[in-house]
Parts: C-alpha cells; sequence; structure tokens
C-alpha cells in the first residue's frame, strides 16, 4: 500500500510562530493533498498539488501555504498561525489509474 | 450542490452483531471509497468501489451508481471495529473527492 508519512504527529505552538508540517510519499504519486478536519465540519481540503510546481487551492485554503518542489514532498506551511487552525490535518496521495485516494498518519496541531 | 449523505449517523451494537452503513450521493460518480477513522484519528482506506460489489473479510461494499448509492456491510463486529465511517465519491464533475458526514460505530464488548 501507499506509503504517507507526516511529522509532527503532534504540535502545540503558540500564535503567531511560523511552523511547517512535513509530508512525503514513497510511490512516485503526481497527486498530492491536504485536509483539515474539525468536529462538526468534516474533512476539508485546504490545497491540492497535481505535480512538481503544480499547486492549487481548496475549499479552506487562508491562512496557509504549500510548495511542491520535488514530487516526493509537500509541506504545509502556517506562516502565522491563528487558533483557528487548532485541528487535525491530513496529508494525501491519489493512486493511478484507480484514483484511489489514501492518507498520512495525521498531524494533530493547537495554537494557543 | 453535490452531496454526500450518510446514514445513521449513529450506531451502537454489541460484539457480534452485523450492521449497514448506507451512503446516498446526488450526481454520477467516477469512483467512490470507504474509509474507517479509528478511534486514534487514522484514515484506513476500506474500498475502492465505484460500482458492484467488493469483500474483504468480514467487510464488503456494493455501490448501485445508477441509483446512486453505496452500502458497508460490516458482519459480526467486534470493538476493533469502532470509529467512523466516511463515504468518499468523486463526482464526474469535479476534481476532488467529497466526504460524507459519515457514520459513527461504537461496538460494545
Amino acid at each position: 500500500e501507499a506509503q504517507v508519512t507526516q511529522n509532527p504527529r503532534y504540535l502545540i505552538t503558540v500564535t503567531g510562530k511560523k511552523l511547517t508540517v512535513t509530508c512525503s510519499q514513497n510511490m512516485n504519486h503526481e497527486y498530492m493533498s491536504w485536509y483539515r478536519q474539525d468536529p462538526g465540519l468534516g474533512l476539508r481540503q485546504i490545497y491540492y498539488s497535481m505535480n512538481v510546481e503544480v499547486t492549487d487551492k481548496g475549499d479552506v485554503p487562508e491562512g496557509y501555504k504549500v510548495s511542491r518542489k520535488e514530487k516526493r514532498n509537500f509541506p504545509l506551511i502556517l506562516e502565522s498561525p491563528s487558533p483557528n487552525q487548532t485541528s487535525l490535518y491530513f496529508c494525501a496521495i491519489r493512486r493511478v489509474p484507480t484514483d484511489t485516494q489514501y492518507f498520512g498518519p495525521g498531524t494533530r496541531l493547537t495554537v494557543l | 450542490g453535490i452531496q454526500v449523505e450518510q446514514s445513521p449517523p449513529d450506531l451502537i451494537l454489541q460484539e457480534g452483531a452485523n450492521s449497514t452503513l448506507r451512503c446516498n450521493f446526488s450526481d454520477s460518480v467516477n469512483n467512490l471509497q470507504w474509509f474507517h477513522q479509528n478511534p486514534w484519528g487514522q484514515l484506513i482506506n476500506l474500498f475502492y468501489i465505484p460500482s458492484g460489489t467488493k469483500q474483504n473479510g468480514r467487510l464488503s461494499a456494493t455501490t448501485v451508481a445508477t441509483e446512486r448509492y453505496s452500502l458497508l456491510y460490516i458482519s459480526s463486529s467486534q470493538t476493533t471495529d469502532s470509529g467512523v465511517y466516511f463515504c468518499a465519491p468523486r463526482y464526474s464533475s469535479a476534481s476532488k473527492i467529497i466526504f460524507g458526514s459519515g457514520t459513527r460505530l461504537s461496538i460494545r464488548p
């Protein structure tokens, strides 16, 4: 099965302190994306990337940045985190040709 | 708009019971996946099932694309089946998958 890793798995930080959550995959998949999961709101897509240097906004991109300089890595960057970004974050890859989506283990972020 | 409805929202069963979870979707789909989110938060891929029936051990899934629904069957439930089950279709008109709100399943020993 596709392997997606995220780091850190847990993070507590303070408002305004820049942070990066890393995501990497070992299967050369082109499509990668980031989601956040919040109680009552389900899973919402933040950003996605169709390939190297190709990224696009999802449903809730405000306050986040991403980059895709190489195929295996897709970091999520919070330049100035705020408490409303406290959430459970998932990185995902999409596997061709079935289009099956696989998720990383999740990163639980708390912004104080 | 595009909708995904899952039912029931909550289900509490005794160990050993069988259950059927339903997912209704509002448009034609290119694919549909079922996921299990365990109590530790991990999202586990159960089935990729745009149509037809698949089985994997005690779990099976059926999608009737023409009638716009999918069913997930869990037989002989175990406590490790507890968690939230999500249906996630990818509509022909969209590039991303849409998640339903989930069914929270609790299996009592």
